[in-house]
């Protein structure tokens, strides 16, 4: 089956620590993103990338990094400079980032939950 | 101000009833409009999108854009219990007109919907 997997389902940090998340995808996209929802704010863009070993900030990159070495993966790092890391966390990728003339529907993987103890 | 609004609701209703859902919209830039379904601890899915203005249907659903208000909405119509999600809105521009990026959503803070049998 073709699809996004993330891992894992739940993650516990605690102070100071960094962790990573993984996000895999076969449906051989080109761009890659990451997104972080906290309750009543919708999706923010945390980073993205259009192509292998390329990747953009969105608009919450601090505190967090990533590499994109793969075409298929995109892991998510959380680093002790993430003030407020407890969120839920959602990985996605789109045939490529988009086009001038046309949109490609991201689709998601089913998220980590981390919580910072 | 955001550039995305979105009632958050709660939203609870009987079932059979027709639900209104809406977003607005700051950025003249976004031409592409999005609703995703979310189920609780589940990633996001898409249920429709529309191109600029004008009225889409699929099903039980129909998905409106008022580019000239700023204005989008989803209806379903005889809703189920099943219907019971957080819907998001999210939209799009093309290339960097506005400030948008390549295939950067931005997300409404999504809506939660609850259908009673």
């Amino acid at each position: 089956d073709g699809g996004i997997t993330q891992s894992p389902k739940y993650l516990f940090r605690k102070e100071g620590q960094n962790v990573t998340l993984s996000c895999e995808q076969n449906l051989n996209h080109d761009a890659m993103y990451w997104y972080r929802q906290d309750p009543g704010q919708g999706l923010r863009l945390i980073y993205y990338s259009q192509i292998v070993n390329d990747f953009q900030k969105g608009d919450i990159a601090e505190g967090y990094s990533v590499s994109r070495e793969k075409k298929e993966s995109f892991p998510l790092t959380v680093t002790s400079a993430q003030k407020n890391p407890t969120a839920f966390y959602l990985c996605a990728s789109s045939t490529d980032g988009g086009r001038l003339s046309s949109y490609n529907e991201q689709f998601f993987g089913p998220g980590t939950r981390l919580t910072v103890l | 101000q955001k550039e995305v609004e979105q009632d958050p609701g709660p939203l609870s209703v009987p079932e059979g009833a027709i639900v209104s859902l809406n977003c607005t919209y700051s950025n003249s830039a976004f031409q592409y409009f999005m609703w995703y379904r979310q189920y609780s601890r589940k990633g996001p899915e898409l249920l429709m999108y529309t191109y600029s203005s004008g009225n889409k249907e699929d099903g039980r659903f129909t998905a409106q854009v008022d580019k000239s208000s700023k204005y989008i909405s989803l209806f379903i119509r005889d809703s189920q219990p099943s219907d019971s999600a957080t819907y998001l809105c999210a939209m799009t521009g093309l290339g960097n007109a506005g400030g948008t990026s390549y295939g950067k959503l931005t997300f409404g803070q999504g809506t939660i919907l609850t259908v009673h049998p």
